[in-house]
């Protein structure tokens, strides 16, 4: 089955403590992305990766890294989590011309 | 920079009604489109996916349009059912083929 794939599902850690959301997809898309989602400002991209050791910035990049050594995997990297990074995490990818494949999404909170 | 809006933000009607959402956006250089829906604390499910080039999807009892010039795209949903029920994101592939924008979404009530 072609699926986006995320770990955890919930994650609660506390400020400082470097964690790592973990997204693989089977489809061999070359594009996959990150994004947050908070009430009142709905989702938005944080990274994103055009292919294997590509990887640019999207519009909330600050506190948080990425990297892209295989094509199915795009690990988020959180060096040292802040409270204002508790949020709704959902990984993406696709191909050209395919609809964008979403995971089930981390909730992570961070004390 | 891209900036995608969806009006109504909320919109409650009567179970069989038809109705519309409407997506706008801002730079019209657009790949292509998206329609969501998603369910209060889940993941995201695909309706339709419009190209740049094509001028309507249709799914079922789902329908949508783009107007790529005026920078608008409407979901048309047929005969709704309390099902139907949930929130309905439209988000927009552009920058190069690398950003993905999003709107803030029509929370959709189908009331029995």
């Amino acid at each position: 089955e072609a699926q986006v794939t995320q770990n955890p599902r919930y994650l609660i850690t506390v400020t400082g403590k470097k964690l790592t959301v973990t997204c693989s997809q089977n489809m061999n898309h070359e594009y996959m992305s990150w994004y947050r989602q908070d009430p009142g400002l709905g989702l938005r991209q944080i990274y994103y990766s055009m292919n294997v050791e590509v990887t640019d910035k999207g519009d909330v990049p600050e506190g948080y890294k990425v990297s892209r050594k295989e094509k199915r995997n795009f690990p988020l990297i959180l060096e040292s989590p802040s409270p204002n990074q508790t949020s709704l995490y959902f990984c993406a990818s696709l191909s050209w011309g395919s609809p964008l494949h979403f995971g089930n999404g981390t909730r992570l909170t961070v004390t | 920079k891209q900036e995608v809006t969806q009006i109504p933000a909320a919109l409650s009607v009567p179970e069989g009604e038809n109705l519309v959402l409407n997506c706008s956006f801002t730079d019209s250089a657009i790949y292509n489109l998206q329609w969501f829906r998603q369910d209060p604390g889940k993941g995201l499910t695909s309706l339709l996916l419009i190209q740049s080039s094509q001028r309507e999807q249709t799914s079922g009892r789902l329908n949508a349009s783009l107007d790529k010039s005026s920078g608008r795209s409407t979901l048309y949903i047929a005969a709704s059912q309390p099902g139907d029920s949930a929130t309905y994101l439209c988000a927009v592939l552009s920058g190069g083929y690398q950003k993905v924008t999003f709107g803030t979404g029509t929370k959709l009530q189908v009331i029995p």
